[in-house]
């Protein structure tokens, strides 16, 4: 079992739609949680970064993390176009400082 | 502020070979951290280095090396090159201080590595 998995879609929604992205893990070590967007030919940008369990919220976006459940989720409300991209999950923890990043999902927002 | 710039963007070589990628970080940043990104496998962490030292290390076999100069700057080496070393390979820069895991990186546009 991989320590992130992550459906690479692709998910294809109409503009203006509610999308949610989800990832899960196994490792309960994991305590930092991060939401990285990235652009066809262009490097990951950070979204969003959540330590602990609990909801964060900024502008359209939403990440949710449930540790109980290792299950951490990114919402995106009123998607635009330019929100189309590969939307990658990575997280964190424990004696081991490196971040596990899931494979990505694809993301098209149709005008 | 300038951003994270890798050097070359597309890079094509053939089996055996070696290769130096290289990494300049944002400015005032002395943590640069190297990933592998694959359809198959995603983003892989290789290593990362801060003040000339490297801190952590990823799952990769010893044909792919790297280092950072007192400037900060960061250079990676893949030897012996195999065609599954076909990647981009991306570099990300922070702070420091904290490991990258706790920091935000911001990562560069990556180099384009394709083997023949």
């Amino acid at each position: 079992q991989k320590e992130v998995e992550q459906d690479p879609g692709p998910l294809s929604v109409p503009e203006g739609a509610i999308v949610s992205l989800n990832c899960t893990y196994s490792n309960s070590a994991f305590q930092y949680f991060m939401w990285y967007r990235q652009y066809s030919r262009k490097g990951p940008e950070l979204l969003m970064y959540t330590y602990s369990s609990g909801n964060k919220e900024d502008g359209r976006f939403t990440a949710q993390v449930d540790k109980s459940s290792k299950y951490i989720s990114l919402f995106i409300r009123d998607s635009q176009p330019s929100d189309s991209a590969t939307y990658l999950c990575a997280m964190s923890g424990g004696s081991n400082y490196k971040l596990t990043f899931g494979k990505g999902t694809l993301l098209t927002v149709n005008p | 502020k300038a951003g994270v710039t890798q050097t070359p963007r597309y890079l094509i070589k053939t089996r055996g070979q070696q290769v130096t990628l290289s990494c300049s970080p944002i400015s005032g940043h002395r943590s640069v951290s190297w990933y592998q990104q694959t359809p198959g496998q995603g983003l892989q962490f290789l290593f990362e280095y801060f003040s000339e030292t490297q801190r952590n290390k990823g799952n990769f076999p010893g044909r792919f090396s790297g280092r950072q100069f007192s400037n900060s700057r960061s250079e990676m080496n893949v030897s012996t090159l195999e065609l599954g070393d076909s990647a981009l390979y991306l570099c990300a820069s922070s702070p420091g201080g904290l490991p990258p895991a706790y920091n935000e990186q911001f990562f560069g546009p990556g180099t384009r590595l394709t083997v023949l």
